[in-house]
């Protein structure tokens, strides 16, 4: 598609619920991002891929959210056993350049997740 | 002490006045700067790079102070449509860990 797509783009869920959130990236973008979005705050870095490998998870909170990219282009965030703090808006973010370091960052609009 | 650091602001200007907000960075490595923009509820946009001689997009000029540490945009001739939420980002080389700050916001008043 022309740009990035996350669905949901909201999501009501009950406490303990297991939630997938889906992104799809920029047709040939090679790296995606997950960040975590608080009302008033920025993006918090939760994740990121480059292809399919998963270069970097220190931003996740705990062991409940992973994140996967098996094909290089989907990516799923999974958040097990969900509570209500993990309410909040997951942004999905692309890029073109794999390895260069100016490539700026294309957003998706979000899902909204509320957890009740 | 956070990766990226900026004053959240509200920063409240006249129209037509020049602004100016700076940010800071801890990780000496990061390699690559930006700043995007946020309107309310809606998701980041990429208002301009920073490069290392400064650069300049029409009444925005960004410069960025390796030594300090630190980044800078400034706003000359405000407009109410520059009303919103500006976010310092800094991305770290090697696999290109991506931080953002928590931005500051931008009020331009009629």
């Amino acid at each position: 598609g022309a740009g990035v797509s996350q669905s949901p783009r909201y999501k009501v869920t009950k406490r303990g619920q297991d939630v997938a959130l889906r992104c799809d990236p920029i047709s040939g973008h090679v790296s995606l991002y997950w960040y975590r979005q608080a009302l008033g705050q920025g993006p918090e870095f939760l994740t990121y891929f480059n292809y399919e490998a998963q270069q970097d998870k220190s931003g996740l909170p705990n062991d409940r959210f992973s994140a996967e990219r098996p094909e290089g282009s989907i990516s799923t965030l999974t958040i097990q056993r969900t509570e209500q703090r993990d309410s909040a808006m997951y942004r999905c973010a692309s890029s073109l350049s794999g390895t260069g370091l100016t490539s700026p960052l294309h957003f998706g609009n979000g899902t909204r997740l509320t957890v009740t | 002490r956070k990766e990226v650091e900026q004053d959240p602001g509200p920063f409240n200007v006249p129209e037509g006045a020049t602004v100016a907000f700076n940010c800071t960075y801890s990780n000496s490595a990061s390699q690559s700067f930006f700043w995007y923009r946020q309107d309310c509820r809606k998701e980041p946009k990429l208002l301009m790079s920073v490069y290392s001689s400064g650069n300049e997009d029409g009444r925005f000029t960004a410069q960025l102070n390796r030594a300090s540490q630190y980044i800078s945009l400034l706003i000359r001739d405000s407009k109410l449509s520059d009303s919103a939420t500006y976010l310092c980002v800094v991305r770290t080389g090697g696999y290109q860990k991506v931080t953002f700050g928590t931005g500051t916001k931008l009020q331009v008043i009629p």
